[in-house]
């Protein structure tokens, strides 16, 4: 079984440019989280879709979007983007959401925002 | 606000040695979660915990939750070099996958 798939891997933006990066989900996975990874914040929780709709979403400016389509597959997109957007985007997917299951996490997205 | 504290922050062990990493959480979450992750690579999922009492063992690692403490342990028995890893635990609180995970605890095992 594939899992989660995240492109690109690695990312190099500019400050004030905008930013779409995808997940796949395990196949039969309806839920979807997003993740920023830092090393001085560390993991924090970005928003979460579950039937293409959001379900839960973290302590993030506007700037910060995302969305699900029918095939469970996730996008997120960040405008305008700052330096300290710089950091490891994780996407996380599960059966159901529901917290009894474990996330099954992909590779990541490396951006770099100079 | 959920706080979840993990210590140590950073691990230093020999070989052969026995060490437990603690994990506090700041809420009455009965779901526990601890995952692996090696540099420059994602999360791995080791534990779930799901209620007071769970014990979940795999290989040399051990895991433990105790809600009325509101403390979970990650036990490692005669550790090995490939254990060498930042060790996450996290709480889950609702009905979503929104999980607040601990600042990690980097494990480097030593020959």
């Amino acid at each position: 079984k594939a899992g989660v798939t995240q492109t690109p891997r690695y990312l190099i933006k500019t400050r004030g440019q905008q930013v779409t990066l995808s997940c796949s989900p395990i196949s039969g996975h309806r839920s979807v989280s997003w993740y920023q990874q830092t090393p001085g914040q560390g993991l924090q929780f970005l928003f979460e879709y579950f039937s293409e709709t959001q379900r839960n979403k973290g302590n993030f400016p506007g700037r910060f979007s995302g969305r699900q389509f029918s095939n469970s597959r996730s996008e997120m997109n960040v405008s305008t983007l700052e330096l300290g957007d710089s950091a490891l985007y994780l996407c996380a997917s599960s059966l159901a959401g529901g917290g009894n299951s474990p996330l099954h996490f992909g590779n990541g997205t490396r951006l770099t925002v100079t | 606000e959920l706080k979840v504290e993990q210590n140590p922050l950073f691990l230093s062990m020999q070989e052969g040695k026995n060490y437990t990493i603690y994990c506090n959480y700041s809420t009455t979450s009965d779901r526990l979660y601890w995952y692996r992750q090696d540099p420059g690579k994602s999360l791995e999922s080791l534990f779930v915990l799901l209620s007071n009492g769970a014990v979940k063992q795999e290989g040399r690692l051990m895991a433990s939750l105790d809600t009325k403490a509101r403390l979970s342990t990650l036990h490692i028995t005669a550790a090995v070099h490939d254990l060498s890893a930042t060790y996450f635990c996290a709480e889950n609180t609702g009905t979503a996958s929104k999980l607040t995970f601990g600042t990690g605890t980097r494990l480097q095992v030593t020959l």
